[in-house]
């Protein structure tokens, strides 16, 4: 079992443009989740997806989209996007209160 | 709203002794808590979760307690070792029955030989 995994690993975009980040929850999980994790603080919740809809959001702007698909892997979009998106960005599958990581995509805008 | 704090100054601990990290909660009544490690650059790995009708809950050289009362978890690391350096990040679950886990800020830990 690979585990969670996420692409790319790292990412350098410029202001205002738009970014695809790509998860593969661990084998059998239908619930995937999404974090944001700013330098020195905890993952902040963005959504999560369960059965293709979205079933819970964060406090982020709407310029943050997402996508599951029927094989339960899913994407984050975040258009025009700002100098604060930098971050690191993390998938979390789960099936039940366990939550599966990945190892996240390093995003910088400059 | 709920609020979830770490201590964020890191906890420098000598190989061998006990690493206690406080995680206390506001606002909320959950049903159980979850602790996390996570390494610089990866994604946080599940460690333990305690219930709220528990008070101690153990793994290996880990142990969780947690005080409904006090709105307060305890996580120790008894015998420490170098390879325990870490962050460690306690999460409340969700106030529905799904999706929003809310992570503290994490508290670092550096085991010294």
């Amino acid at each position: 079992d690979a585990g969670v995994t996420q692409s790319p690993t790292h990412l350098i975009k410029t202001r205002g443009q738009q970014v695809t980040l790509r998860c593969s929850p661990k084998s059998g999980h239908d619930t995937v989740s999404w974090y944001q994790q700013a330098l020195g603080q905890g993952p902040q919740f963005i959504f999560q997806y369960y059965e293709e809809e979205e079933r819970q959001r964060g406090n982020f702007p709407d310029r943050f989209s997402g996508h599951q698909f029927p094989n339960y892997s899913s994407e984050l979009n975040v258009n025009a996007l700002l100098l604060g998106d930098s971050a690191l960005y993390l998938c979390a599958s789960s099936l039940t209160h366990e939550q599966f990581f990945g190892p996240g995509t390093r995003l910088t805008v400059l | 709203s709920q609020k979830i704090e770490q201590n964020s100054e890191a906890l420098n601990i000598q190989e061998g002794k006990t690493a206690t990290l406080t995680c206390n909660y506001t606002n909320y009544s959950p049903a159980y808590l979850q602790w996390y490690r996570q390494d610089p650059g990866r994604g946080p790995v599940f460690l333990l979760l305690i219930r709220e009708n528990e008070k101690e809950k153990r793994k290996e050289r880990l142990k969780v307690t947690f005080d409904t009362t006090l709105k307060q978890s305890l996580f120790h690391i008894t015998a420490s070792q170098p390879a325990d350096s870490a962050t460690y990040l306690c999460a409340l679950p969700p106030t529905d029955s799904w999706g929003k886990f809310q992570f503290g800020a994490g508290t670092q830990v550096v085991v010294t030989p």
